[in-house]
């Protein structure tokens, strides 16, 4: 089954603490995004990639970083620099970027940093 | 800037028709998404519009006016398992931006029996 997983869904850490959360695909996608949703609020956009070993800041990018060396992986780091790191993270993918396919979304990750 | 807007909340009961709608000011348009989010679970693709006009797609309808920066979501024959927050997105179209979502904040609708 093609799908987007995301590990794990509840973690949680001490402030202070880098964090990277997975992000895998095989729906064999191009361009692959990262989101946290806080309540009340929308999905924001923290980074994106269009194509493997190129990625974008998206509106919230401080504190966060990614890398993209494989297609199908595009992993999330929350650094200690961020300021409210705690949140619900989504990941998801598309066929191609600058095209107007639906994106897929994966199951989500759930941080709490106390 | 983008900036999308739609009701926080709505409320209606099992078996009528309800209408979400979600008004849009973007710096650039190439389509809009509505996507379904139950809670604490990941949104799934409802509909899709770049043209003018109503999509029908079973129980649920999207309609675009590119002019008005305006869409709707019509949901008909309401079952429970159709609350959850219901979410706008519009596509860009400019630059490195080109493909990017911009998302609205969600319209959460509860349906009582």
């Amino acid at each position: 089954d093609g799908g987007i997983t995301q590990s794990p869904k509840y973690l949680f850490r001490k402030e202070g603490q880098n964090v990277t959360l997975s992000c895998e695909q095989n729906l064999n996608h191009d361009a692959m995004y990262w989101y946290r949703q806080d309540p009340g609020q929308g999905l924001r956009l923290i980074y994106y990639s269009q194509i493997v070993n190129d990625f974008q800041k998206g509106d919230i990018a401080e504190g966060y970083s990614v890398s993209r060396e494989k297609k199908e992986s595009f992993p999330l780091t929350v650094t200690s620099a961020q300021k409210n790191p705690t949140a619900f993270y989504l990941c998801a993918s598309s066929r191609a970027s600058g095209r107007n396919y639906e994106q897929y979304f994966g199951p989500g990750t759930r941080l709490t940093v106390t | 800037g983008q900036n999308i807007d739609q009701p926080t909340e709505m409320t209606a009961t099992e078996g009528a028709i309800v209408q979400i709608n979600c008004t849009y000011q973007t710096s650039g348009f190439n389509g809009l998404f509505w996507y379904q989010q139950h809670a604490g679970e990941a949104p799934t693709f409802l509909s899709y519009n770049v043209l003018d006009g109503l999509e029908e797609k079973g129980r649920f309808s999207s309609f675009l006016s590119r002019s008005k920066g305006y869409s709707y979501l019509l949901l008909k024959e309401l079952q429970m398992k159709d609350s959850a927050s219901y979410l706008c997105a519009v596509s860009s179209d400019r630059g490195s931006t080109l493909g990017r979502l911009y998302f609205g904040r969600g319209t959460q609708l509860t349906v009582w029996p």
